[in-house]
């Protein structure tokens, strides 16, 4: 049972435009959301993140917006840049102190020039 | 900054041979996951231990093992080696109170033939 999901495997935007990239979860006891950025042969690194009790958190060009009715999640980056072109993962955290994360399948964002 | 260090960025290994993944974190945290990346299924996790000696598994422990005799170094063990578990390894590392989530490894990408 798949409880994070990123159902678009990828996205295609054009420089300068805004690229959007969507998670939906099941489980409404997540208490933080995260972002991962993934280049390859690389590991993840973490991008932004958002808890629970938010419906949006911006950093830079990033904003990660919460529709906790909905059990969504997007990540909103403007104006896209070739350098963002990577494999996005949404991430969402367990509600217990271990600090599990359950990750989505990942996004690949391609940003051309 | 957080360094997350996997002994090895490449290894190849024979169907049947018994295999260690080490890694090592320097930033005191109590969390540490390991995660295994196969394209279409995202990152999915196989153990994590909260503390020293304490282990839980994952969503796909089957075929591995872990030890974590110090906490800064977890170790995940295949016992027996197998084509399916060709994959990219990533371990990751995390503070337990805070939400900025996990900080990952660079990855061992593992060929068993």
């Amino acid at each position: 049972d798949q409880q994070v999901k990123q159902n678009s495997p990828s996205l295609s935007v054009q420089e300068g435009r805004i690229s959007i990239l969507n998670c939906d979860y099941t489980n409404s006891m997540f208490d933080y959301f995260l972002w991962y950025k993934k280049y390859p042969a690389e590991g993840p690194t973490f991008l932004i993140s958002i808890s629970s009790i938010k419906d949006k958190n911006e950093d830079g060009r990033f904003t990660v917006f919460l529709n906790k009715s909905a059990k969504h999640l997007s990540l909103h980056i403007v104006p896209s840049q070739p350098g963002d072109s990577a494999v996005y993962f949404c991430a969402a955290r367990a509600p217990s102190n271990t600090g599990k994360l359950i990750f989505g399948q990942g996004t690949t964002l391609q940003v051309k020039p | 900054d957080v360094k997350v260090t996997q002994s090895s960025r490449y290894l190849v290994k024979r169907t049947g041979e018994k295999v260690f993944l080490e890694c090592v974190q320097d930033m005191d945290h109590e969390n540490m996951f390991w995660y295994r990346q196969d394209p279409g299924l995202g990152l999915r996790l196989i153990y994590f231990s909260y503390d020293v000696k304490m282990k839980e598994k994952g969503d796909i422990p089957e075929g591995y093992s872990v030890s974590r005799e110090k906490k800064e170094r977890f170790s995940l063990i295949l016992e027996s080696a197998s084509t399916n578990q060709t994959s990219m390894y990533l371990c990751a590392s995390s503070d337990r109170d805070r939400g900025e989530g996990a900080f990952f490894g660079q990855g061992t990408r593992l060929t068993v033939v």
